[in-house]
């Protein structure tokens, strides 16, 4: 399986402000997959997008897609203390079962 | 609801004493699988099914056994728990999309194990 690499680690930002998290990954992909995890909570599904997609939106999400570069993008717009949460990707492999999570981008929005 | 669920959510026991997490779901997908989520370590995948009777390891599958006899549930055995084996644990479930590949995956509320 390959595991995706969020960056930044962690990201704080006033709220009301944008948040911008990337993800790397190594292989070709089918979709990649954004989750968001509140403090110790299961993961909660945001955004699905193909590899034959470049961008997606839904809500105040949007999601980008560089299968050139391998890399992945999420913007928050307009951020809300409720979106304080970590927040993975996972690269879903051509013919992968696996489906793997890297350790997240930790993001805090100050009030 | 469509739920995945997990039981027990909180767990202390002591070395070496077997120990089975159920997992339940209720969304009839083929897909489920075991992760478990250490600081620093993100979540680490240790076994998935991809149906009934079909099981593989993930990544971090030693110490632990699974058993998929029935779609809706995938229990996690731990057959002798060592202090290393002290995590939070995930159970999710999904639908396969046409590749046979995870889509969406829903995730139960977590086990908070301690092996002491």
């Amino acid at each position: 399986s390959q595991q995706g690499e969020e960056d930044p680690q962690a990201l704080s930002i006033q709220e009301g402000e944008n948040a911008t998290m990337n993800c790397s990954y190594k292989t070709s992909i089918n979709n990649l997959q954004w989750y968001r995890q509140n403090s110790g909570r299961g993961l909660v599904h945001l955004i699905l997008i193909r590899s034959n997609e470049r961008e997606k939106h839904s809500g105040r999400l949007r999601v980008t897609l560089d299968t050139s570069k391998k890399s992945s993008s999420l913007l928050i717009t307009a951020s809300r203390a409720a979106d304080t949460a970590s927040y993975f990707c996972a690269p879903g492999g051509s013919g992968n079962e696996k489906l793997t999570f890297g350790t997240g981008t930790r993001l805090t929005i100050i009030p | 609801e469509a739920q995945v669920t997990q039981n027990p959510r909180y767990l202390i026991t002591v070395t070496g004493k077997k120990l089975t997490v159920t997992c339940s779901q209720n969304m009839n997908h083929e897909y489920m699988s075991w992760y478990r989520q250490d600081p620093g370590l993100g979540l680490r995948q240790i076994y998935y099914s991809m149906n009934v009777e079909v099981t593989d390891k993930g990544d971090v599958p030693e110490g632990y056994k699974v058993s998929r006899k029935e779609k809706r549930n995938f229990p996690l055995i731990l057959e002798s728990p060592s202090p290393n084996q002290t995590s939070l644990y995930f159970c999710a479930s999904s639908l396969l999309n046409l590749a046979r590949t995870p889509n969406e995956q829903f995730f139960g509320p977590g086990t908070r194990l301690t092996v002491l």
